[in-house]
């Protein structure tokens, strides 16, 4: 059954904590990429990635950090610096980086106590 | 700037009938627009790609244009169900997509 898992669905983290949210595909995607969705607003960019061991930063990837060591993988930090982390994150994949369709994640949803 | 403009007042219609979104943009020459439905605490799934020399698609009941004089895509659901209910996204760019806030669309029975 090939797809995106993202695990946890819901996770809480203290103020001051470090959080690192999986992502995984099975679908042999070059291009990974992370997503933040706020209530009422759009995707916003944090980071993607196009191939293994290479990533660039989005519109919004200041408090973030990622890393791509294999290409089913894409994890990503949430640090103390993110000001205001508690949002829904969605992880996608595309064959290549260009146009091509985006497979979402069931998303995970980070609440900052 | 670059801005999409999707509406924010949810739509809502009877079942049977065709339901309209639209997508408008400004400040950009997309080489694509994509729509995705987006139901409730779910990630999006994607429906249909246009492209820019093209101006409609069609998938069993769902129909896309894409004026790129006026800078405007509509997104059709014809035969509307109940089913269809969800928040459907545009996304248009040159390379990784930029997506609007979306629509929320709510089919009456």
């Amino acid at each position: 059954d090939g797809g995106i898992t993202q695990s946890p669905k819901y996770l809480f983290r203290k103020e001051g904590q470090n959080v690192t949210l999986s992502c995984e595909q099975n679908l042999n995607h070059d291009a990974m990429y992370w997503y933040r969705q706020d209530p009422g607003q759009g995707l916003r960019l944090i980071y993607y990635s196009q191939i293994v061991n290479d990533f660039q930063k989005g519109d919004i990837a200041e408090g973030y950090s990622v890393s791509r060591e294999k290409k089913e993988s894409f994890p990503l930090t949430v640090t103390s610096a993110q000001k205001n982390p508690t949002a829904f994150y969605l992880c996608a994949s595309s064959a290549s980086g260009d146009t091509d369709t985006q497979y979402f994640g069931p998303g995970t949803r980070l609440t900052v106590l | 700037s670059q801005k999409i403009e999707q509406n924010s007042e949810a739509l809502n219609i009877q079942e049977g009938k065709t339901a309209t979104l639209t997508c408008n943009y400004t400040n950009y020459s997309p080489a694509y627009l994509q729509w995705y439905r987006q139901d409730p605490g779910r990630g999006p799934v994607f429906l249909l790609l246009i492209r820019e020399n093209e101006k409609e698609k069609r998938k069993e009941r769902l129909k896309v244009t894409f004026d790129t004089t006026l800078k405007q895509s509509l997104f059709h659901i014809t035969a509307s169900q109940p089913a269809d209910s969800a928040t459907y996204l545009c996304a248009l760019g040159t390379y990784i997509p930029t997506f609007g806030r979306g629509t929320s669309l709510i089919v009456h029975p």
